[in-house]
């Protein structure tokens, strides 16, 4: 079946450091990928997708590659804020049934001044 | 536009009660699906909706269900709670077509349920 594997937290960096975290899934179809930012107390906010092989998501200083080789979808941003600190999920929605999302477990994020 | 609304925010139940939650979805979207967050089993699937009807189902047992109204809005029933479905319950919407437009997918905030 499907699942997305992510690197467990929690993460503490400092300001303006460099982040990784890294996301591997299986799939057995065709999938799209996702990075979801949780902030305290609220819902699930998309930070990027990539939806094919190569493709690379961006938004907000935060990149993700879809390497269908290595079956990843690593997440870096080069200068961390302090604004960033949040839980960060791996997500995939394969190509069939194509309406369910499967989750890392997340990743705390917190980055000190 | 419009995000997606969910109510209540939160709610207390005691073992035994049924709970109904809600989900408004973003105007034009015909997918709604529900997910369970607990800290020990994370993100989980619990069913989809589109035009009324179900679907798509996780792993969940037959105390939990859901419908869909004609307008999209959705609600999802849990009946004789028990302790462990203390969760956050988020709901996510999208168009609910297949290939890209399915990828599109806005949650609400949560309903945070607690059983006692």
């Amino acid at each position: 079946g499907d699942s997305v594997t992510q690197m467990e937290g929690p993460v503490t960096l400092s300001e303006e450091a460099f982040l990784t975290i890294n996301c591997t899934y299986t799939a057995t179809g065709y999938p799209s990928l996702f990075w979801y930012v949780q902030y305290p107390g609220e819902g699930l906010q998309l930070l990027l997708k990539a939806t094919k092989a190569d493709d690379k998501g961006s938004n907000k200083g935060f990149e993700a590659t879809y390497r269908k080789e290595t079956t990843s979808f690593h997440l870096e941003k080069g200068s961390v804020q302090v604004s960033d600190s949040a839980v960060y999920f791996c997500a995939l929605i394969d190509s069939w049934p194509g309406n369910q999302f499967y989750f890392g477990t997340g990743t705390s994020l917190t980055v000190i001044p | 536009k419009a995000g997606v609304t969910q109510t209540p925010r939160y709610l207390i139940k005691t073992r035994g009660q049924q709970v109904t939650l809600s989900c408004s979805p973003i105007s034009g979207h015909r997918s709604v699906s529900w997910y369970q967050q607990t800290p020990g089993q994370g993100l989980q699937f619990l069913f989809e909706y589109f035009s009324e009807t179900q679907r798509n189902k996780g792993n969940f047992p037959g105390r939990f269900s859901g419908r869909q109204f004609s307008n999209s809005r959705s609600e999802m029933n849990v009946s004789t709670l028990e302790l462990g479905d203390s969760a956050l319950y988020l709901c996510a919407s999208s168009q609910g077509g297949t290939g890209e437009m399915n990828t599109e997918a806005f949650f609400g905030q949560g309903t945070r349920l607690t059983v006692v």
